[in-house]
């Protein structure tokens, strides 16, 4: 079945610090891969996506690439600001079915 | 606002009680999700439609539970004799059916359930 693995939380940051969150995938098929981000109180937004090997998502300053080799969809981001505190989930998603979601990761960031 | 709306945002109940959700997708997206989050986890699956056909269950989804999309628009998820394990977030999603599948599915607020 299809599983996703996400780097344990929570991640504390200085403001304008690297960010890496590390998510790793099982999956059978040609799946999507997703990241979506969950403020304090509010739903889930989608944050960026790709669909296929070696595409890059991005959005806001964040990035991650599909890397079918290491089944790997790390987000990254150059610097993060305080309002980028909230929990990242990784997500796989195939062709009209369900999403799998690893467990979160939680980012807060110190100004 | 054209997003996914879901009704209440919060609903506490004692246990063994019914409760029912509602969910409103984006109107032209065809297929509609129902999920469960609980503290500190990521979302599961429980069940999916597309227009008014309920096409997959997940094991998650107990007898207990039931959801309905009679039109092929908003749809409702039913919990029976609620139980204190039933506590958590019920998220809404909604996916258009699109020439080239991207699989981007559009959440809502979720409708909080605490059973007492």
């Amino acid at each position: 079945g299809n599983s996703v693995t996400q780097m344990e939380g929570p991640v504390t940051l200085s403001e304008e610090a690297f960010l890496t969150i590390n998510c790793t995938y099982t999956a059978t098929g040609y799946p999507s891969l997703f990241w979506y981000v969950q403020y304090p109180g509010e739903g889930l937004q989608l944050l960026l996506k790709a669909t296929k090997a070696d595409d890059k998502g991005s959005n806001k300053g964040f990035e991650a690439t599909y890397r079918k080799e290491t089944t790997s969809f790390h987000l990254e981001k150059g610097s993060v600001q305080v309002s980028d505190s909230a929990v990242y989930f990784c997500a796989l998603g195939t062709s009209g079915s369900r999403l799998t979601f690893g467990e979160g990761t939680q980012l807060t960031v110190n100004p | 606002d054209t997003g996914v709306s879901q009704d209440p945002r919060h609903k506490i109940t004692k246990r063994g009680q019914n409760v029912t959700f509602r969910c409103d997708p984006i109107s032209e997206h065809n297929r509609l999700y129902w999920y469960r989050q609980t503290l500190g986890q990521g979302p599961e699956f429980l069940t999916y439609f597309q227009n008014e056909a309920q096409l997959e269950k997940s094991r998650l989804l107990s007898d207990r539970f039931s959801a309905e999309r009679p039109k092929g628009s908003f749809s409702t998820l039913e919990i029976q004799r609620t139980e204190q394990g039933d506590s958590a977030m019920y998220l809404c999603a909604s996916r258009q059916r699109e020439a080239t599948s991207t699989d981007t599915q559009y959440f809502g607020p979720g409708t909080r359930l605490t059973v007492l």
